[in-house]
């Protein structure tokens, strides 16, 4: 089946560092490739979508690569502020399917 | 537009009680899912609806989990009877077609003692 693998479970930074999440995954299909921000008290929402048509998505700063070689794909910033303190979940819809495996989170703390 | 809605945003149950939350998908979303999160666990599918019908159950979490539509714009999920390990987050999230992109709401507080 589908899987989703998101090792990170919790990164610390400093504001201006570089913010790099890993998730690896697995499916038969092609896949669009999900980046979800969840913000303390507040449900995740969609942060970025990179599909195969497309390697790489940018959005507030934020930009997602895929690499299909390696079944990967990542998260990064240049330079992270406190305000980017949440956790974040990579996701994969498998083509022809319909719900999303989501990895299980990780926790950003950024400290000033 | 209004977003995903659940009620309440915090419960306390005593072990064996049977609770209920509720979810107002956004209007004209035909995907709804519930999903349960905790830190260990992260997000876990407890059930998916497309277009009020039931695709997908949550295995694990039939016994003492159900999930219903009543409407196309209400959802229900009752736990019963409750047990501390049921503590958790709550999600409930729609979209408007499969594999589009999920809404999720602020989710529901559940704390069983």
């Amino acid at each position: 089946g589908d899987s989703v693998t998101q090792k990170q479970g919790q990164v610390t930074l400093s504001e201006d560092d570089f913010l790099f999440i890993n998730c690896t995954y697995s499916t038969t299909t092609y896949p669009t490739l999900l980046w979800y921000v969840q913000y303390l008290g507040q449900g995740p929402q969609l942060l970025l979508k990179v599909t195969t048509a497309n390697n790489k998505g940018i959005s507030r700063g934020f930009e997602a690569t895929y690499d299909k070689g390696t079944t990967s794909f990542h998260l990064q910033k240049a330079s992270v502020q406190e305000s980017d303190s949440a956790v974040y979940f990579c996701a994969l819809v498998p083509g022809g399917n319909y719900k999303p495996t989501f990895g299980k989170g990780t926790s950003l703390v950024v400290h000033p | 537009d209004a977003g995903v809605t659940q009620t309440p945003r915090h419960e306390v149950a005593e072990k064996g009680q049977t609770i209920i939350l509720k979810c107002e998908p956004v209007s004209g979303h035909n995907d709804l899912f519930w999903y349960r999160q905790t830190k260990i666990q992260g997000l876990e599918l407890l059930s998916y609806f497309r277009s009020k019908s039931l695709m997908e159950d949550g295995g694990a979490f039939k016994d003492r989990f159900k999930a219903e539509m009543l409407n196309s714009s209400f959802s229900t999920l009752k736990i019963q009877p409750t047990e501390p390990k049921d503590s958790a987050v709550y999600l409930c999230a729609s979209s408007l077609h499969s594999g589009n992109t999920l809404y999720f709401g602020e989710g529901s507080r559940l704390i069983v003692v």
